[in-house]
């Protein structure tokens, strides 16, 4: 079954410096989902990237989709405290319906 | 704006015990996901539902049932429930195929 690397497991990083985390997958997706979850909350909705080579900007975030669609990272300029949280990459499964999540990469900003 | 309701918060159940877990969606999202967070685990698909029938199956515990009421409402019910069980609970609705909106998590701990 569909596969979703993420790396790394954890980041840690002082404020204004840049953070990326990179996503593989073993098999070519559809389409790549990115979400975040704050310590103690729920998973939220980043964006979704469908495009062959697609690059999405949301601020001093930066999102990619591989030529190939088989991988995606996650950029983020200039981190600030509150950034801080686990960066999910997932794809979606041969159903079409089910979100396989990478395992995540944590980011702890020290001010 | 509305978002997922998951009912109850927080659960403590012992051992063998039974468990139902409430997930109100969306108004207008015709899909509902249940996912299983452990601690520092991403979350694992568990089982969807598109127009009150199944359409995907994850990971879901043969201990475990679940399904989508005429309302879209779904339960998620849980039977000799097991230490290992202790998780955050997600209940996430869509429009198939789209982004994934998460409710606030159950935490159930079995002790």
């Amino acid at each position: 079954g569909q596969q979703v690397m993420q790396i790394p497991q954890y980041q840690h990083v002082q404020e204004g410096e840049d953070f990326t985390t990179y996503c593989n997958s073993s098999t070519t997706l559809s389409n790549i989902q990115w979400y975040k979850q704050r310590p103690g909350g729920h998973p939220v909705f980043l964006i979704q990237l469908v495009k062959s080579g697609e690059v999405k900007k949301q601020k001093r975030l930066t999102f990619q989709f591989g030529e190939a669609k088989k991988n995606s990272s996650l950029h983020i300029t200039a981190t600030q405290t509150t950034d801080v949280g686990t960066y999910f990459c997932a794809g979606l499964g041969n159903s079409g319906y089910a979100l396989n999540f990478g395992k995540g990469t944590s980011l702890l900003v020290t001010p | 704006a509305a978002g997922v309701i998951q009912s109850p918060r927080h659960l403590i159940k012992e051992k063998r015990e039974t468990a139902t877990l409430k997930c109100y969606p969306i108004p207008r999202h015709d899909t509902v996901y249940w996912y299983q967070q452990g601690p520092g685990q991403d979350p694992q698909f568990l089982i969807s539902f598109y127009e009150k029938m199944q359409s995907d199956k994850g990971s879901i515990p043969d201990r475990f049932s679940a399904q989508q009421f005429s309302d879209y409402h779904s339960e998620l019910n849980m039977s000799s429930l097991e230490l290992g069980d202790s998780a955050l609970y997600f209940c996430a609705s869509s429009s198939p195929g789209y982004e994934q909106y998460f409710g606030p998590g159950t935490r159930l701990t079995v002790t």
